[in-house]
């Protein structure tokens, strides 16, 4: 069984430009949620979605990020306009259903780096 | 809000040597708690996790963390480490309530084990 699929795992790009993160989550499963992990930081939480649905974007920063989870493909991270600041882990995680009782599978990280 | 605390931020054993990794959390309601492990280029997994009862939790690979509500901790120990046990441990704990599914993260330890 493949687990959660991430791509690409490192990613390069200079100020200003566009950072696409792909998260696949893993088979049976229709709710994502996206994480970040700064340098020298744990991991805080994002956003959560289900299939073409938004349920919580919270941690979301209030301009330049977007995410989504298409009816088909995978779910989209999508960072406009990168800053430095931007540099850190990102990772997906995914769940057959939200709430308590369901474990969270996690994929292994997109690593963006800003020049 | 929660918080996550996890004392240090690397640790270097020799093997057969005994492991406990500290982890405190701050949170005014009944929480879950969980450890996942992160190898080296791999995705996080999870070690074990207390959501009731027994508050000595056994995880995979011989861990087991024991839940201290007096205390707000939840440490993870390990009799014997091996050099395979090199990896990031991170702490994690969410609200334990029905519909609850974020997780909040410590700033992860990593263990380096020498042959």
């Amino acid at each position: 069984n493949a687990g959660v699929m991430q791509n690409p795992r490192h990613l390069v790009r200079r100020r200003g430009q566009e950072a696409r993160l792909r998260c696949s989550p893993m088979k049976g499963h229709s709710h994502v949620y996206w994480y970040r992990q700064l340098p020298e930081e744990g991991l805080k939480f994002m956003v959560y979605l289900q299939k073409e649905n938004i349920i919580d974007e919270s941690g979301m920063p209030k301009e330049r990020f977007s995410a989504e989870f298409p009816k088909e493909g995978p779910s989209i991270l999508r960072i406009q306009q990168v800053v430095r600041g931007d540099s850190a882990a990102y990772f997906c995680a995914s769940s057959p259903a939200g709430g308590r009782g369901n474990e969270q599978f996690f994929g292994p990280g997109t690593r963006l780096t800003v020049l | 809000a929660q918080s996550v605390s996890q004392h240090n931020h690397h640790v270097i054993l020799s093997e057969a040597a005994s492991l406990e990794l500290g982890c405190n959390y701050s949170y005014g309601g009944t929480v879950n708690l969980f450890w996942y492990v992160q190898y080296p280029g791999q995705h996080l997994q999870l070690l074990l996790k207390y959501f009731s009862g027994d508050p000595l939790v056994k995880g995979i690979k011989g861990f087991e963390a024991e839940f201290i509500k007096s205390k707000f901790s939840f440490n993870l120990r390990k009799p014997s480490v091996q050099w395979s046990d090199t990896a990031e441990y991170f702490c994690a704990v969410r609200d334990s309530g029905a519909g609850s599914y974020q997780l909040t993260f410590g700033k992860g330890t990593k263990l380096s084990v020498i042959p």
